[in-house]
């Protein structure tokens, strides 16, 4: 049962356009979502994040939002940029004493010049 | 930046050998986690530490797989024997705290002939 999706396997932009990554999650109790960012051969690297009491979180050019009616986020990415080309990670956590992170399997994301 | 190191970075032999995988988490950090990506399954989580005590290792195949936490800057993950279907790269990540975002090492690509 796949908690966490990511239904976007790839997504192709050019650079200056917006990139939009969409990801949903199936379980309730999540409440705090991340992004993680991974080059090839290289660790996740966590990008930004959101708590279920915020519907938007930005960081420079990475704007999280979450709809929890809804149990959607989405990352913009903007203006998107060559360098931003690689695989991104969707995460939710349910907090507490949980200390899990699910993660959706990823959209590669690649920005032309 | 503090970072998380695991070694060896690459991993070739033969099936039935055993297998260790070393983590070196970001020091200050109380939680380690263990994480296997493939292709079919994505990212997932193995087991993982909270100061050195294993909190849930329910994703680990338990009569081959076994991680410690020796002291709180050494997380080993071993395998034995090994089988051509534990071949993927494995990630350990760190935390300092619940909800904080986890730091993930580079990873050990492990390929079982």
């Amino acid at each position: 049962d796949q908690q966490v999706k990511q239904n976007s396997p790839s997504l192709s932009v050019q650079e200056g356009r917006i990139s939009i990554l969409n990801c949903d999650y199936t379980n309730s109790m999540f409440d705090y979502f991340l992004w993680y960012k991974k080059y090839p051969a290289e660790g996740p690297t966590f990008l930004i994040s959101i708590s279920s009491i915020k519907d938007k979180n930005e960081d420079g050019r990475f704007t999280v939002f979450l709809n929890k009616s809804a149990k959607h986020l989405s990352l913009h990415i903007v203006p998107s940029q060559p360098g931003d080309s690689a695989v991104y990670f969707c995460a939710a956590n349910s907090g507490g004493s949980n200390y899990k992170l699910t993660f959706g399997k990823g959209t590669l994301l690649t920005v032309n010049p | 930046d503090a970072r998380v190191t695991q070694t060896p970075r690459h991993k070739v032999t033969e099936m039935g050998q055993e297998v260790t995988m070393r983590c070196q988490p970001i020091l200050g950090h109380n939680t380690v986690f263990w994480y296997r990506q493939t292709m079919m399954q994505g990212l997932e989580l193995l087991a993982y530490f909270r100061n050195r005590a294993p909190l849930d290792d329910s994703g680990m195949p338990k009569d081959r797989f076994s991680a410690e936490m020796p002291d709180a800057t050494l997380a080993t993950l071993k395998i034995q024997p090994s089988e051509p279907r534990d071949s993927a790269v494995y990630f350990c990540a760190s935390r300092q705290g619940w909800n904080q975002p986890q730091h993930f090492g580079d990873g050990t690509r492990l390929s079982i002939l």
